[in-house]
């Protein structure tokens, strides 16, 4: 079982959907937990990023971590053909540890 | 600022032939990490460092497989001899450990083809 499993998608919505996307972790020790978005050809970039559980918003996103179901969450509201891209998830044990990465979710949102 | 800086940015060798990737992390980031993407397996840490010393190379597939930080502004992947099967892109990245919410910056990439 991996560490960090993702929903590989591909996930197609129209504009202006509110989008859903989700992870489980296997691991009760990970604290750190953030999402990735990759554009094509390109490397991940951090968009959110949370610390042990509870919400996080950033604009249109809003990042969730439940440590008792050990699940994570992405949620983007009023999405815009601009977010179509892979969005990863990740956690990590501690500050400067090593990054454990979902499979990724493959999101397109139609005009 | 320079983020991080990989080359090649695309290579296409042959089965057998030694492969060398090059990173150059963002300046005064004390962690380096590489990793390798493929459609199959997503996103593998492959081997880590912090202070120029190897952390963690567990996810090293197998001993065709070398890494090395010379220094605090260089690091090397080595794949010899490389297979079809190494055919990924091969990610570096860096951070620090209490860096902008533990932000870890990716360079753009290396492409391997191995036919």
């Amino acid at each position: 079982q991996k560490e960090v499993e993702q929903d590989p998608g591909p996930l197609s919505v129209p504009e202006g959907a509110i989008v859903s996307l989700n992870c489980t972790y296997s691991n009760s020790a990970f604290q750190y937990f953030m999402w990735y978005r990759q554009y094509s050809r390109k490397g991940p970039e951090l968009l959110m990023y949370t610390y042990s559980s509870g919400n996080k918003e950033d604009g249109r996103f809003t990042a969730q971590v439940d440590k008792s179901s050990k699940y994570i969450s992405l949620f983007i509201r009023d999405s815009q053909p601009s977010d179509s891209a892979t969005y990863l998830c990740a956690s990590r044990y501690n500050q400067g540890g090593k990054l454990i990465f979902g499979q990724g979710t493959e999101l397109s949102v139609k005009p | 600022d320079a983020g991080v800086i990989q080359s090649p940015r695309h290579e296409v060798t042959e089965m057998g032939q030694e492969v060398t990737l090059r990173c150059k992390p963002i300046s005064g980031h004390d962690y380096l990490f590489w990793y390798r993407q493929t459609m199959m397996r997503g996103l593998e840490l492959l081997i880590y460092f912090n202070n120029n010393v190897p952390i963690d190379d567990s996810g090293m597939p197998e001993d065709r497989f070398s890494a090395k930080m010379p220094n605090a502004s260089f690091s090397t992947l080595k794949i010899q001899p490389s297979e079809p099967r190494d055919s990924a892109v091969y990610f570096c990245a860096s951070s620090t450990p209490t860096g902008l919410g533990n932000t870890i910056y990716f360079g753009e990439g290396s492409w391997l083809t191995v036919v």
